[in-house]
C-alpha cells in the first residue's frame, strides 16, 4: 500500500474484553514498530519487528500485551483482558530495515477507549 | 534510563521568530541516528530532519535544521521563521546501532505554540 494503513481506527471496548489492533506496513519494509501516546503523552516504545521476529519486546506493559507478525507484513497486536488504563492512541510505523538513516513511516493509530 | 531528554514540555513563540527545541541524548555506541517529528494536532507522525553520528556537517531541511553538539550529546531543532502552522508537538528520537538493535525510542515531546 501507499502507506502505513491501522485498523480499527477507533475501538471502545468493555473492560476485561480482549481487543486486537491491526497494523499493515509499507511494501517491502522489514522494520514494524508498535508504540502507545497516552492523551498529550509521548510515545511509548512497545515492540519492534524485524521480518518475523521480534528482538525487542522490552516494552510490552504486562503479560496481557502480545504481537505477532506473520509473512513479514501485517502485523495485529493484542491486549488481553483489557483495563482502563490501556486506554490510548496506539501508533504503528515501518522502516527499511538494516540502514540507520531510514525514517520510520507512521500510521494513523488506532484510538482505544476502555469504558 | 532515559535515553531522549526533552526538557522543555511547552513553548511560546511570536510568529516569524526563530525557535530551538532541545533534545539531549544517552547512548555508548558510535553508531546512531537522530530523528525529529512533528505531530499536529490531528495525530499524525511528520518526519522533519535527520543526523548520523557520522555525519560532518548539520542536518538542514528547508527550515528546519538540527544543530548537532556530538560531544554534548545534543540535537536541538531549529526552526527559522516560525509560522502558525508550526503549532504542534514536537519529539526527537533514536535509532541505535542498526546492526545490533533497529528499536527507534523517542522522548516525551516538546509541544510548540506559536503566537500570532
Amino acid at each position: 500500500g501507499a502507506g502505513v494503513s491501522q485498523s480499527p481506527s477507533n475501538k471502545v471496548t468493555e473492560k476485561g474484553k480482549d481487543v486486537e489492533l491491526r497494523c499493515d506496513p509499507i511494501s517491502g519494509h522489514t522494520a514494524l514498530y508498535w508504540y502507545r501516546q497516552s492523551l498529550g503523552q509521548g510515545l511509548e516504545f512497545l515492540i519492534y519487528f524485524q521480518g518475523n521476529s521480534a528482538p525487542d519486546k522490552s516494552g510490552l506493559p504486562s503479560d496481557r500485551f502480545s504481537a505477532e507478525r506473520t509473512g513479514g507484513s501485517v502485523s495485529t497486536l493484542t491486549i488481553q483482558r483489557t483495563q482502563q488504563e490501556d486506554s490510548a492512541v496506539y501508533l504503528c510505523a515501518s522502516s527499511l530495515g538494516g540502514a540507520m538513516n531510514t525514517e520510520a513511516f507512521f500510521g494513523q493509530g488506532t484510538r482505544l477507549t476502555v469504558v | 534510563a532515559q535515553k531522549i531528554t526533552q526538557t522543555q514540555p511547552g513553548m511560546f513563540v511570536q510568529e516569524k521568530e526563530a525557535v530551538t527545541l532541545d533534545c539531549t541524548y544517552d547512548t555508548s555506541d558510535p553508531s546512531y541516528g537522530l530523528f525529529w517529528y512533528k505531530q499536529p494536532s490531528s495525530g499524525e507522525m511528520i518526519f522533519l530532519i535527520y543526523q548520523g553520528s557520522y555525519d560532518q556537517q548539520n542536518a538542514t531541511e528547508g527550515r528546519y535544521s538540527l544543530n548537532f553538539q556530538k560531544a554534548r550529546k545534543s540535537a536541538n531543532l531549529v526552526i527559522s521563521a516560525s509560522q502558525l502552522g508550526d503549532s504542534a508537538m514536537y519529539f526527537c528520537a533514536m535509532r541505535e546501532g542498526i546492526w545490533r538493535d533497529d528499536k527507534i525510542i523517542f522522548g516525551k515531546g516538546t509541544r510548540l505554540h506559536i503566537l500570532p
